[in-house]
């Protein structure tokens, strides 16, 4: 079983729609977790922080949840500029040496 | 923009010759790491360092090593190019601005060994 688990997709929505994608990790003493956007042939870019409070960041949503190991995202009336390579990101322990662990990413394509 | 550079930015090259990649960073970070991605694999640690002369490895480290001489410069050296080498690689970068680690990318550099 790989430590970060990632629907690959391609998840193929129109604009306006909303979508969720949702990432499972095998450790159950993950300290920290991140949604990253991974444009084509560019970086990743750190889109959030994910907490286990959840939180808001404009049309995006994300959550923890500690009991089944999974965080999620929401993009809520998504743009075709959402397009993009989702990354889950899980740092398994508390500082820069832990070695943060990435999902092989979701792609999301929104359609006109 | 957390201050990364990468160069060569791109680079093809033959099998048995050796190859270096430099990370730059202006902004004093302390941690710094070289990832390789694949398509189907994601993004997987080649080295990291914690400081100049303090590197350690990831889970990919066969075949690259690594050099801090200074804080702003983090080398990744394939001694001899190999096929399987063939990849995307990001520099990163650690910042604990906001309480939490976490890593800001350089731009890549696409490799190619034929």
């Amino acid at each position: 079983r790989k430590e970060v688990e990632q629907d690959p997709g391609p998840f193929n929505v129109p604009e306006g729609a909303t979508v969720a994608f949702n990432c499972t990790y095998s450790n159950s003493a993950s300290q920290s977790f991140f949604w990253y956007r991974q444009d084509c042939r560019k970086e990743p870019k750190l889109l959030m922080s994910v907490y286990s409070s959840g939180n808001e960041d404009g049309r995006f949503t994300a959550q923890l949840n500690r009991a089944s190991q999974y965080i999620s995202l929401l993009i809520r009336d998504s743009k075709l500029s959402d397009s993009a390579t989702y990354l889950c990101v899980v740092n398994p322990g508390y500082s820069s040496a832990s070695k943060i662990i990435f999902g092989s990413g979701t792609r999301l394509s929104i359609r006109p | 923009d957390a201050g990364i550079t990468q160069s060569p930015r791109h680079k093809v090259t033959e099998t048995g010759t050796p190859v270096t990649l430099r990370c730059h960073q202006t902004e004093n970070h302390r941690y710094m790491y070289w990832y390789r991605q694949d398509p189907g694999h994601g993004l997987r640690l080649i080295h990291y360092s914690y400081g100049v002369k303090d590197t350690d490895k990831g889970e990919v480290s066969d075949g690259y090593s690594v050099s801090r001489s200074k804080t702003e410069d983090f080398l990744l050296t394939l001694e001899s190019a190999t096929s399987s080498q063939t990849s995307v690689y990001f520099c990163a970068i650690s910042d604990r601005r906001g309480g939490t680690d976490t890593q800001y990318f350089g731009p890549g550099t696409r490799l190619t060994v034929l």
